[in-house]
């Protein structure tokens, strides 16, 4: 089956650095990444969709200057949480599909813990 | 604006029981439903995908069955173990949503030996 990884799996780190996470899809072409966040007990909200050779859609309330994407090949998307605050600590998800269409599956990564002191 | 709720946020039940984890959903047009089990600190798993056209769908022990005009699923777990303990997601995707999916709260599910 198809396998999305995500690297770091936790990062802890100060406050004002930035944090680069890596969502990859292992043995397919994802066209399409999606980015999610989730705080404790809580579901997990869209912050973006990004596709490959292309800018990232945003979600209504999410900073695009502060959570910065890309997605430069089939197989990499990258989030960049910048100048990181305690208030951004949460459980950061991936999924990847290979069209941006509805019915598509999405695959989904294992997430990446971020805690920030 | 879409939305989906899941009821209830948690559940224990003993080993053995028959239980129904529900999710409804603000607007009908949907494309697709999804659920979905999280364990504590991962990611989702994928359970069963029911498409609009259809009524439900069945995977081992779990049933999810569809009623789009009442905008509700419900998931069916028999026989419930221990090891069904997590949380379960109920996830929609509309048409012309470039693949988006909207998500509940989740049913933080407990199954006691």
């Amino acid at each position: 089956g198809a396998v999305v990884s995500q690297h770091p799996s936790r990062v802890i780190c100060k406050s004002g650095t930035s944090v680069k996470i890596e969502c990859r899809s292992l043995d397919f072409q994802a066209t399409t990444m999606f980015w999610y966040r989730q705080f404790p007990k809580q579901s997990l909200m869209l912050m973006a969709t990004s596709n490959e050779g292309s800018k990232a859609t945003y979600e209504q309330g999410v900073e695009k200057d502060k959570f910065l994407i890309n997605h430069a090949s089939l197989t990499l998307s990258t989030l960049t949480v910048t100048s990181a605050h305690p208030e951004d600590s949460s459980f950061y998800i991936c999924s990847a599909s290979q069209r941006a269409k509805e019915g598509d599956t999405q695959y989904f990564g294992p997430g990446t813990r971020l805690t920030v002191l | 604006k879409q939305e989906v709720t899941q009821i209830p946020a948690a559940l224990s039940v003993p080993e053995g029981e028959n239980l129904v984890l529900n999710c409804s959903f603000t607007d009908s047009a949907i494309y697709n439903l999804q659920w979905f089990r999280q364990d504590p600190g991962k990611g989702l798993t994928s359970l069963l995908l029911i498409q609009s056209s259809q009524r439900e769908q069945t995977s081992g022990r779990l049933n999810a069955s569809l009623d789009k005009s009442s905008g509700r699923s419900t998931l069916y777990i028999a026989a419930s173990q221990p090891g069904d303990s997590a949380t379960y997601l109920c996830a929609v995707g509309y048409y012309n949503q470039g693949g988006k999916l909207i998500f509940g709260q989740g049913t933080e599910l407990s199954v006691k030996p």
